[in-house]
């Protein structure tokens, strides 16, 4: 039971560089979120998607792209990475509507950039 | 606009003691969910406990429980029996009406003593 997947784990980047963090979950989960989250703070929304197609802004979007083709997938992308985006970056999905069901994370990405 | 205050950036309790972890919350919606997740040093999420906003009843999950006052907009945390593995960060969060958004507090690093 994969649940909710990001790639890659770790990974360091030089200030100016660009990357993608991969995202995919495979219960068919509308709706789906990025956060970040720096050290010894909680978790603030970067982007989120509601179905494929469709994204929209969080807390803190800027330097942050994402797009959403798919349902299974939501990738996020850092144009001209900055020591400011320093941070451990979370990927989650729920089921759409009002109900109890919570959200589902993953593992996380431990994103350096120096 | 919904916002999720934890005002104890730190607390620490004797093992096998109780502990309350404050969550006070603010939203003009009328329907609404509120969860704790716990994030052990590991880094990942651990969904521990739900209250919707028209629950009668305050939310019990094992030694995890949920202390629901509306009208003060608060969702206190109440962990029973304190044990050495409950040491991590706990995380107030809140969904509002259309399920969408997902929104977090600060966190609080509880510490458990021996």
């Amino acid at each position: 039971n994969a649940g909710v997947t990001q790639t890659p784990k770790f990974r360091i980047l030089k200030i100016g560089q660009s990357m993608t963090l991969q995202c995919t979950q495979d219960m068919n989960h509308n709706y789906m979120y990025w956060y970040r989250q720096d050290p010894g703070m909680g978790l603030k929304l970067i982007y989120y998607s509601v179905g494929a197609g469709i994204t929209d802004k969080g807390e803190v979007p800027n330097g942050y792209n994402v797009s959403r083709s798919t349902t299974e997938d939501f990738p996020l992308r850092l144009e001209l990475a900055a020591p400011s985006q320093t941070s451990v970056y979370f990927c989650a999905s729920k089921t759409e509507g009002f109900s109890g069901n919570t959200i589902y994370f993953g593992e996380g990405s431990w994103l350096t950039v120096v | 606009a919904q916002k999720i205050t934890q005002t104890q950036p730190g607390m620490f309790v004797q093992e096998k003691e109780a502990v309350t972890l404050d969550c006070t919350y603010d939203t003009s919606d009328q329907s609404y969910g509120l969860f704790w997740y716990k994030q052990p040093s590991s880094g990942e999420m651990i969904f521990l406990i739900y209250q919707g906003s028209y629950d009668e009843q305050n939310a019990t999950e094992g030694r995890y429980s949920l202390n629901f006052q509306k009208a003060r907009k608060s969702a206190n945390l109440v962990i029973s029996a304190s044990q050495l593995g409950d040491s991590a960060m706990y995380f107030c969060a809140m969904r509002g009406s259309y399920g969408q958004n997902f929104v977090f507090g600060p966190g609080t690093r509880l510490s458990v003593l021996p």
